[in-house]
């Protein structure tokens, strides 16, 4: 089956920092990746759809300039959360599908946490 | 607006025992509905998914569905639960654009 990876699993870093996660479709083209937020014992929250070669759409009350993503290729997507805070400590995955496909592919997540 | 309840945070079961998780939608259309699984560290995983056609759907691991329009419901059921089924279940709805609305999940425990 198709498989979806997150890099890295697992950060820590310091209030005001830059954090940034990547999300690589390894075996298929994925015309749009999602990004997911969760928070503990609750559901994904979309954040973000992004489309290979184009300016990824927000969700209402995401902040694009805290979260900026870029789909640069059909394989990567990358999600940096700007300047983070201990309140942007969460669970962020990503999913991807192929043009004209319904099923969504998830990676296993990254654990951020802010300092 | 669309939504997704799955009424039930928590549930436990022995091992051994039917299951059923319920999962309610509010969607103006015909709805796309999926399960996934999420293993403690782990990606989600689909179970199963409905289209259209047979209201009964199939999945992996045992599971199946099954789509009932007049109540809004796609539950999900297994008749037998291994130790290995304990995780986080989500019910998820399609939507234009191929996003998807989730559920706030159910988390299943197994008592041996």
């Amino acid at each position: 089956g198709a498989v979806v990876s997150q890099h890295p699993s697992r950060v820590i870093c310091k209030s005001g920092t830059s954090v940034k996660i990547e999300c690589r479709s390894l075996d298929f083209q994925a015309t749009t990746m999602f990004w997911y937020r969760q928070f503990p014992k609750q559901s994904l929250m979309l954040m973000a759809t992004s489309n290979e070669g184009s300016k990824a759409t927000y969700e209402q009350g995401v902040e694009k300039d805290k979260f900026l993503i870029n789909h640069a290729s059909l394989t990567l997507s990358t999600l940096t959360v700007t300047s983070a805070h201990p309140e942007d400590s969460s669970f962020y995955i990503c999913s991807a599908r192929v043009q004209g496909a319904w099923e969504q592919f998830f990676g296993p997540g990254t654990r951020l946490t802010v300092l | 607006a669309q939504s997704v309840t799955q009424p039930d945070i928590h549930i436990t079961v022995s091992e051994g025992a039917s299951l059923e998780l319920r999962c309610n939608y509010s969607y103006g259309a015909t709805p796309y509905l999926f399960w996934y699984v999420q293993s403690p560290g782990q990606g989600l995983q689909l179970l199963l998914k409905y289209f259209s056609g047979d209201t009964l759907v199939q999945g992996i691991k045992g599971f199946e569905a099954e789509f009932k329009r007049s109540q809004s419901s796609f539950n999900l059921r297994k008749p037998s639960v291994h130790w290995s089924d304990a995780a986080e279940y989500f019910c998820a709805v399609g939507r234009t654009g191929n996003q998807f609305y989730f559920g706030t999940g159910t988390s299943l425990t197994v008592i041996p």
